[in-house]
């Protein structure tokens, strides 16, 4: 049973410059998150995707977007990257429906996002 | 709002000793999950428990036992003679609302246990 893959691993950018992450979530599983680990810190919720469509956001901005397809393997963009978004970003996947499963996100081992 | 704190930032302790990291949250629901993961130093955040907010009783899983207590709100959690592979960040954390997937954390506690 394939755990949520992530890739890559590392990224170096430089500001100004545009990325896209990948994530593969969990088989069975439908829905997929985006959090934003900084050092030291816990993450922060970006966005979630079900049925291909944006269901939440966090407080970020606009620069960042995201895409699932219909495998629901989600992307995360991050255009005119700034200093401060070097982060680790993790991707959680989870099942919509079933009430056993739900409420519960399974992560990545997460992208790690160094912007120069 | 919903929030969630850690307020020990980092423990060391030796191998075997029993170890408790504190949780405490806020929140406006009623009725309510919580968490708990463990990070390694691989990065993934790897699901320990999910406990309703109806449920008080206290939870056991081999080395691993949870202290859920309402009234104070709090969600602690105790690891029983501690092994090296214990080491790593534990994060406690809530959905932002009751019905969100949309999980809130703590800042995590740093356990690091030394042979």
């Amino acid at each position: 049973d394939a755990g949520v893959t992530q890739s890559p691993t590392h990224l170096i950018k430089t500001r100004g410059q545009q990325v896209t992450l990948r994530c593969s979530p969990k088989s069975g599983h439908d829905t997929v998150s985006w959090y934003q680990q900084a050092l030291g810190q816990g993450p922060q919720f970006i966005f979630q995707y079900y049925e291909e469509e944006e269901r939440q956001r966090g407080n970020f901005p606009d620069r960042f977007s995201g895409h699932q397809f219909p495998n629901y393997s989600s992307e995360l963009n991050v255009n005119a990257l700034l200093l401060g978004d070097s982060a680790l970003y993790l991707c959680a996947s989870s099942l919509a429906r079933g009430p056993q499963k739900k409420n519960i996100q399974y992560f990545g081992a997460g992208t790690r996002l160094s912007v120069l | 709002a919903q929030k969630v704190t850690q307020a020990q930032t980092e423990i060391s302790v030796v191998e075997k000793e029993d170890v408790t990291l504190d949780c405490v949250y806020e929140t406006r629901d009623t009725t309510y999950y919580l968490f708990w993961y463990k990070q390694p130093p691989s990065g993934e955040l790897v699901f320990l428990i999910r406990r309703n907010s109806f449920d008080e009783q206290n939870e056991i899983s081999g080395r691993y036992s949870w202290n859920f207590q309402k009234s104070t709100s709090s969600f602690n959690f105790t690891i029983t003679a501690s092994q090296v592979v214990d080491s790593a960040v534990y994060f406690c954390a809530l959905p932002l609302s009751g019905g969100s997937e949309k999980l809130v954390f703590g800042k995590g506690t740093k356990l690091t246990v030394n042979p």
